[in-house]
């Protein structure tokens, strides 16, 4: 079946303007998860949502990023004011439950490019 | 909070030689402990998990793993490497206490399968 689908697979956009990435995880997967990856670092979390709601947003940097799961499937990660430093790979990762014991399902990263 | 360390940034092995990946964590319960790789340009994929059990766990393309809780490890191996075992490798850790879902990456060692 059909993976975790991320687009754009690449953004490039200039330093103050707005950006969303867009996450369609795999159908059914009620959990999903957003991750930061820069290079040679490893994924850094950003929020996760069950469901609709999003359950851990600890991970946001701050009141410029913000991301919705308004009907339970996708889920949209909004950047407002884009600078440089957030440039990076943002990975989208879905589960089929949140039981502890379930993998995370990846997509292949939207590279999000701010110059 | 929970945290995952990876020592090495690279490990270099010949192909047809055993390799080992290391990971150590830190939790405040009992953790659920996971491995992924990443391929170039690549969304990261579930190779295998320890949840409780046998401290050896088994996953895809022959890779596995061993748990040791006195020492906190949960080092990646494989019996004899191939070239295109050559990636990026990434432990992860999700904790167990309440219900708290995050789930944790180190930040990667990359694998050189040496022809």
């Amino acid at each position: 079946g059909a993976g975790v689908s991320q687009t754009p697979s690449n953004k490039v956009t200039e330093k103050g303007k707005y950006v969303e990435l867009r996450c369609d995880p795999i159908s059914g997967h009620t959990a999903l998860y957003w991750y930061r990856q820069s290079l040679g670092q490893g994924p850094e979390f950003l929020i996760y949502f069950q469901g609709t709601g999003a359950a851990d947003d600890s991970g946001l940097p701050n009141d410029r990023f913000f991301a919705v799961r308004p009907e339970g499937s996708v889920s949209t990660l909004k950047i407002q004011r884009t600078e440089r430093g957030d440039s990076a790979v943002y990975l989208c990762a879905s589960s089929l439950r949140t039981a502890r014991d379930s993998p995370l399902h990846f997509g292949n990263g939207t590279r999000l490019t701010v110059t | 909070a929970q945290s995952v360390a990876q020592p090495e940034d690279q490990v270099n092995v010949a192909e047809g030689n055993p390799l080992t990946v290391k990971c150590t964590y830190s939790v405040s319960g009992n953790p659920y402990l996971f491995w992924y790789v990443q391929y170039p340009n690549r969304g990261l994929q579930f190779l295998l998990k320890y949840i409780t059990g046998d401290n050896l766990v088994k996953g895809s393309y022959g890779f596995e793993a061993e748990f040791n809780k006195s020492q906190t490890s949960f080092h990646l191996k494989k019996p004899s490497a191939l070239v295109s075992d050559s990636a990026l490798y990434f432990c992860a850790v999700r904790e167990t206490s309440g219900g708290y879902q995050k789930v944790t990456f180190g930040t990667g060692t990359k694998l050189q399968v040496i022809p």
